[in-house]
């Protein structure tokens, strides 16, 4: 059951332009969400989290965006670097629930210099 | 601070076998979730350890399973290998229970079945 979606499997976006990864879930219950970054061979790092009690939280060039009515989450990056190029992997939790950690498929960005 | 390591690295296994995975985790950490990561379907969680007892169990037949050990060291076996299983798998670690804060990934191990 794929309780974390990202339907776009890939992004491509110019050097100091927006990127915006999109992000949905379906499990109400989730209370916690967060973005990862995935280089080849290496596993993924932690990259920014949203509690639910929040609707935005910024970290530098890294924004994330979460709209609980809709089952949406959006990663930001302003500016776009060559080096944000990876793959982007959304997750979520329900953390009162001692739940674990769901991921969607990945979103692979590639940003042009 | 050392990462969570997974050996080995790479592994090469025909189908009917078995094979068992390592993972050390950062050190205090006491949680450790195993997931398993293929082309087009993401990270699938597998199950998760939490001071030696599995917490929780993703979707997986049982085939797939694990332990942990008193020192947080945590063994994923799956047996009688089938093709489908070829996949990196991912070994994540956190100091308290998965789900409750950012997991720590290894650099995965991965298996390739012939």
């Amino acid at each position: 059951d794929q309780q974390v979606k990202q339907n776009s499997p890939s992004l491509s976006v110019q050097e100091g332009r927006i990127s915006i990864l999109n992000c949905d879930y379906t499990n109400s219950m989730f209370d916690y969400f967060l973005w990862y970054k995935k280089y080849p061979a290496e596993g993924p790092t932690f990259l920014i989290s949203i509690s639910s009690i929040k609707d935005k939280n910024e970290d530098g060039r890294f924004t994330v965006f979460l709209n609980k009515s809709a089952k949406h989450l959006s990663l930001h990056i302003v500016p776009s670097q060559p080096g944000d190029s990876a793959v982007y992997f959304c997750a979520a939790s329900a953390r009162y629930n001692n739940n674990d950690m769901r991921f969607g498929a990945g979103t692979r960005l590639t940003v042009k210099p | 601070k050392a990462g969570v390591t997974q050996t080995p690295r790479y592994l090469i296994k025909t189908r009917g076998q078995q094979v068992t995975l390592s993972c050390s985790p950062i050190s205090g950490h006491r949680s450790v979730s195993w997931y398993q990561q293929t082309p087009g379907q993401g990270l699938q969680f597998l199950f998760e350890y939490f001071s030696e007892t599995q917490r929780n169990k993703g979707n997986f037949p049982g085939r797939f399973s694990g332990r942990q050990f008193s020192n947080s060291r945590s063994e994923m076996n799956v047996s009688t290998l089938e093709l489908g299983d070829s996949a990196l798998y991912l070994c994540a670690s956190s100091r308290i229970q998965g789900g409750n804060s950012p997991l720590h990934f290894g650099n995965g191990t991965r298996l390739t079945v012939t």
